[in-house]
């Protein structure tokens, strides 16, 4: 069964750093692009960002560049996501879903399955 | 932030049809890119209910169906179920924002 599992809820001060986690099984984890999500509360969702784990190769979207850092580890098939000075704003549930599809010539259709069960970030003093 | 937008919600009587709309331009739906729906229940992470417009994974009741138009695609939920309450969010990819995967702004399914 291909499975997400993400790490647990987080509880952390404004200006904190913090690394959260998504572990994949039952597929090679070097072989497919992972992405994260943001969804505020009460909101809806947000594209984050997408990392091959095969060779690292990373995009993000132009609201979270800068803001996030995604990275991976294929020893132990783990996507990470990092802040390195959270803000009361990044308050919010982080998924991590794997990209199915195809891209051909700089387009692309994809999506996105399965979905980590979510992590809770809350960011306050 | 969202491209495509949706009606905030939308509801039915069980049994009822309803349908979901996902309005985008030319730049994502209007260029050509795949619409893919998605099924959020109460608590839950979000799971792929319809991907390349009218796709449905195994596992799906074929009582979901989906469709794409020109700039726009619809979802649609017939024989409405009790259990089919939850949020709905199109997606699709956008040409001029740095190759962004894009979501809708997403629809509140209420079983009357």
């Amino acid at each position: 069964e291909v499975q997400l599992v993400q790490s647990g809820a987080e509880v952390k001060k404004p200006g904190e750093s913090l690394k959260i986690s998504c572990k994949a099984s039952g597929y090679s984890f070097t072989s497919y692009w992972i992405g994260w999500v943001r969804q505020m509360p009460g909101k809806g969702l947000e594209w984050m960002g997408i990392i091959y784990p095969g060779d690292s190769d990373t995009r993000y979207s132009p609201s979270f560049q800068g803001q996030v850092t995604i990275s991976a580890d294929k020893s132990i098939s783990t996507a990470y996501l990092q802040w390195s000075s959270l803000k009361a704003s990044d308050t919010a549930m982080y998924y991590c879903a794997r990209r199915l599809g195809y891209c051909s010539g700089g387009s692309c259709n994809n999506w996105f399955d399965p979905w980590g069960q979510g992590t809770l970030v809350t960011v306050s003093s | 932030q969202s491209v495509l937008t949706q009606p905030p919600s939308v509801s039915g009587a069980p049994g009822q049809r309803v349908t979901i709309s996902c309005t985008g331009s030319s730049s994502n739906i209007g260029a050509g890119y795949d619409v893919h729906w998605y099924q959020q229940l109460p608590g839950t992470a979000p799971q792929l209910l319809i991907y390349g417009n009218t796709n449905r994974p195994s596992g799906v009741p074929d009582r979901f169906s989906g469709s794409k138009s020109g700039t726009s695609a619809s979802l649609a939920i017939t024989g409405l179920q009790a259990e089919d309450e939850a949020d709905y969010y199109c997606q699709s990819y956008d040409s001029t924002l740095s190759g962004s995967y894009v979501f809708g702004t997403g629809t509140k399914v209420t079983v009357l």
